[in-house]
């Protein structure tokens, strides 16, 4: 069966320090993977989504970035967080090719930017 | 372009009352339609879709939702509300003419009174 990671699950960090966030997806190949960011426990902003490998598209310029290094591995960064950064981050996955398939979300990641 | 909306901020019911939860829907071409609960803290999780087929979908947790083209809606249903159904609802619809990106409702928070 497929899993989907996320690390860390809760992070404080200061204004103009970096960010790592990453999440790995078991149990499947080549899958589709999404960023978002939930602001205050409601609406979902798309952030990044990639296909493949080294395959990234931003939905909303902003100060962060992401990349795929990896097939099953995803990670969101930030040279200098922002107060405006704090959220909720989930990374999300769904079947490549496959174009009735669900959104698969991981547990997410609390980012306080201080 | 491709969207969900939800009219219900929040959604009051009573335990053992049924529930509706609503959405609706602007696609271009056939939709592919999702519903998502989010506990506190946690990611999403699916509760049912529809792609095609039989109007009535039936899903996870005793939920179900009824699609209807002539009012583009996908009304989230269940006939006797639990507690434990409390949690913040997200429709979305897929994207099939853009890399299959989602786009999500604002969501739903349901409160179940006992």
């Amino acid at each position: 069966s497929q899993t989907i990671h996320q690390w860390p699950a809760t992070l404080v960090q200061p204004v103009g320090s970096p960010l790592s966030l990453e999440c790995t997806v078991e149990g499947t190949s080549n899958p589709n993977l999404y960023w978002y960011r939930q602001a205050a426990g409601r609406g979902l902003q798309l952030l990044f989504y990639s296909v493949g490998i080294g395959q990234i598209s931003s939905e909303v310029p902003q100060n962060l970035s992401a990349s795929r290094p990896q097939d099953r591995q995803f990670i969101l960064s930030s040279k200098k967080l922002l107060l405006s950064d704090s959220g909720f981050y989930l990374c999300a996955w769904s079947r490549g090719g496959s174009s009735t398939d669900t959104q698969y979300f991981g547990p997410g990641t609390r980012l306080t930017v201080l | 372009a491709q969207s969900v909306a939800q009219p219900e901020d929040q959604v009051n019911v009573a335990e053992g009352n049924p529930l509706t939860v609503k959405c609706t829907y602007s696609v271009s071409g056939n939709p592919y339609l999702f519903w998502y609960v989010q506990y506190p803290n946690r990611g999403l999780q699916f509760l049912l879709k529809y792609i095609t087929g039989d109007n009535l979908v039936k899903g996870s947790y005793g939920f179900e939702a009824e699609f209807n083209k002539s009012q583009t809606s996908f009304h989230l249903k269940k006939p006797s509300a639990l507690v434990s159904d409390s949690a913040l609802y997200f429709c979305a619809v897929r994207d099939l003419t853009n890399f299959n990106k989602f786009y999500f409702g604002s969501g739903t928070k349901l409160n179940v009174k006992p």
